[in-house]
């Protein structure tokens, strides 16, 4: 089946430091990627919408100047957490939208990245 | 109103007993319906995309109600395995998908 990547999967840091988060389509080209962030017992909350080759489309009260969206390839994407700090400490979890061997396009979930910002 | 509303749970049900969740939708251009599983510290997994005519998938069975805006997911004859929480995924145009907070459930043996 379609895999999505993500890495690293566990990240510890101090406040004020810089996070980059790479997503990955391993077996199919992701014309869509999706960034979801989940604090604990709480749904997934869709951070932004990219597009290979262009930028990000950030949901209402995401700072996009925080959360730094590179989609430079169809295989592609990286969310940088700008200036972390406690309160960014999360779950993010990538997705990828394409067609991996089916005749429909399917969204398809990295394993998630811990964040944990000291 | 949250834009996907399910029972946060949690069910506590017996093996071999059937259970029945539900999730309300507030958007009526909304045009697919899924159900999730998402395990503890895991990411969501697709579990069945939600038909119209209603579909199953051996113990699973979901059920859409476009006039009533809800879905609804029955497990029967829960196996331990099925402990996890399941997510309402509604998706209207654009591939923009939102999530519900999910039910949990957890099967006892």
């Amino acid at each position: 089946g379609a895999v999505v990547s993500q890495h690293p999967s566990w990240v510890i840091c101090k406040s004020g430091t810089s996070v980059k988060i790479e997503c990955r389509s391993l077996d199919f080209q992701a014309t869509t990627m999706f960034w979801y962030r989940q604090f604990p017992k709480q749904s997934l909350m869709l951070m932004a919408t990219s597009n290979e080759g262009s930028k990000a489309t950030y949901e209402q009260g995401v700072e996009k100047d925080k959360f730094l969206i590179n989609h430079a390839s169809l295989t592609l994407s990286t969310l940088t957490v700008t200036s972390a700090h406690p309160e960014d400490s999360s779950f993010y979890i990538c997705s990828a939208k394409g067609l991996a061997g089916g005749a429909e396009e399917t969204q398809y979930f990295g394993p998630g990245t811990r964040l944990l910002v000291l | 109103r949250k834009e996907v509303e399910q029972d946060p749970g949690p069910f506590n049900v017996p093996e071999g007993a059937t259970v029945a969740f539900n999730c309300t939708y507030s958007n009526s251009a909304s045009q697919s319906f899924f159900w999730y599983r998402q395990d503890c510290r895991k990411e969501p997994k697709l579990l069945m995309s939600v038909y119209s005519s209603g579909n199953e998938d051996g113990r699973f069975t979901a059920q859409l109600n476009r006039a009533s805006q809800y879905i609804s997911l029955l497990i029967r004859d829960s196996k331990l395995s099925d402990s996890a929480t399941y997510l309402c995924v509604v998706r209207a145009g654009g591939f923009k998908t939102i999530f519900g907070a999910g039910t949990r459930l957890f099967v006892k043996a």
